[in-house]
């Protein structure tokens, strides 16, 4: 099994629509984000969370919430979806203990109509 | 605020010849990391190589490594004997070395094409 899950792979949904991506991971790691990836743009944060009562907004986190439901899952929600919301969309985590980089799921595409 | 620029959105390279990937970013820390991740068309990232900024060596693995520039706020990864697997997106990030610090800053990233 991937250290890190995204469900689903792909998703289509219509413009207003509420739709929620989830995330979950066996790394045992407290750190988990949120980032969008856009062609030309490279990835930016939309939320990170430091543990399950701490939860931040980064950069872009205008149309978007999340959860963290327990360490090993935090789902991000699109409350009204919007077409500028098309994107990939990943989900990492990281070890505050460690300089190894983020450990990332495999990606959600996501493209609102 | 940091920064981070690829300025080279495609590249290409004959297959088993070298290739290098440019990267600079802009901080006024001195104590960071810097990673390149690559990105296949499978979507998953993948970590390829990291650079302490404490560290003057090079870092490498494998056919992979980095010219670190400090002073110059260089990274660039180099690609020694091309495989048609290397095709991918690849991404530089930047990281500060700072308790509690979360935020990895990416560049827009290259594309590399491997032609065999």
């Amino acid at each position: 099994d991937a250290d890190v899950t995204q469900t689903p792979r792909n998703r289509i949904t219509k413009t207003g629509k509420r739709i929620m991506l989830e995330c979950s991971q066996t790394k045992g790691h407290d750190r988990m984000y949120w980032y969008r990836q856009d062609p030309g743009l490279g990835l930016r944060l939309i939320y990170y969370s430091f543990d399950v009562k701490d939860i931040n907004k980064g950069e872009i986190s205008d149309g978007y919430s999340v959860s963290r439901q327990a360490q090993a899952k935090f789902s991000l929600s699109l409350e009204s979806a919007i077409p500028n919301q098309t994107a990939l969309y990943f989900c990492a985590t990281s070890d505050p203990g460690r300089t190894y980089g983020y450990t990332f799921g495999s990606g959600t595409r996501l493209t609102v109509v | 605020a940091q920064t981070v620029t690829q300025s080279q959105p495609e590249m290409s390279v004959q297959e088993a010849e070298t290739v290098t990937l440019s990267c600079t970013y802009d901080t006024s820390e001195s104590d960071y990391y810097l990673f390149w991740y690559k990105q296949p068309p499978s979507r998953q990232m993948i970590l390829v190589i990291r650079q302490e900024a404490y560290k003057q060596q090079n870092a490498t693995e494998n056919r992979f490594s980095v010219n670190f520039q400090k002073a110059a706020k260089s990274f660039s990864l180099k690609i020694s004997d091309s495989q048609l697997g290397d095709a991918a997106m690849y991404f530089c990030a930047y990281r500060r070395n700072t308790s509690g610090t979360y935020k990895y800053i990416f560049g827009t990233g290259t594309r590399l094409k491997v032609l065999a």
